[in-house]
């Protein structure tokens, strides 16, 4: 089945700079590739998502970027804020099938 | 908008007896539902996918007689988990999407925090 690495566990960053998560899965039928957030103590919440059809969509500060060749795909967050501050989770999954998420990346901003 | 209830937010049992959780999709038909559980370390497991009118496909190391789903229409879902133990402690969050080939986005309920005594 489908596995997904997370390779950033922990990411610190000055407020304004920017942040990059990166992704690696397994199997190249997944085709849908969504990001979440979890603040602390809460549940997940949806951010972003990209489909196989593109390699790139941005949305405000956010850009997903997907390299099909290489079974990559990343989160790039731009002028960083503090309430961005959170545990992200990538995620990958074929039609009709269940979410395989990431390990998480801890997203730190500081002032 | 989508949203998915989930209940009871948080829950304690005593080892070896039972808590059932439920999640409720509102605005939207949810097809399909997905049971996962957080560890402390903050990794999801991924338990089932039910769909409806679909069996229920349960993963590795977790099995109906354990964590039994009912997914009776198209705007809830439970799970019981059945003689819980510490191992079992945890987050568990239910995510439900609705239908169609690019309705993929799955929208997460609160979560049922489980802690076993």
């Amino acid at each position: 089945g489908e596995k997904v690495e997370q390779h950033e566990s922990t990411l610190s960053v000055r407020e304004g700079d920017s942040a990059v998560i990166n992704c690696t899965y397994t199997d190249t039928a997944s085709s849908y590739f969504p990001w979440y957030k979890q603040e602390a103590g809460k549940s997940l919440h949806f951010v972003i998502d990209i489909r196989s059809n593109v390699d790139r969509k941005q949305s405000q500060r956010l850009t997903v970027l997907l390299d099909k060749k290489a079974k990559r795909f990343s989160l790039h967050i731009t002028a960083t804020q503090p309430e961005d501050s959170a545990i992200y989770f990538c995620a990958a999954h074929q039609g009709g099938r269940a979410l395989i998420f990431g390990t998480g990346t801890t997203v730190s901003v500081s002032p | 908008g989508a949203l998915v209830y989930q209940y009871p937010r948080r829950t304690i049992c005593k080892s070896g007896t039972s808590m059932r959780m439920e999640c409720q999709a509102v605005g939207f038909q949810a097809t399909s539902v997905a049971w996962y559980r957080q560890s402390p370390q903050k990794t999801f497991e991924l338990i089932a996918l039910s769909t409806v009118n679909s069996a229920i496909k349960y993963e590795q190391n977790f099995t109906q007689e354990k964590f039994p789903i009912s997914h009776p229409n198209l705007s809830f879902s439970s799970m019981t988990v059945l003689n819980a133990y510490l191992e079992d402690r945890g987050l568990y969050l239910c995510g439900a999407r609705t239908g169609g080939a690019r309705a993929e986005t799955l929208y997460f309920g609160s979560g049922t925090r489980l802690t076993v005594l």
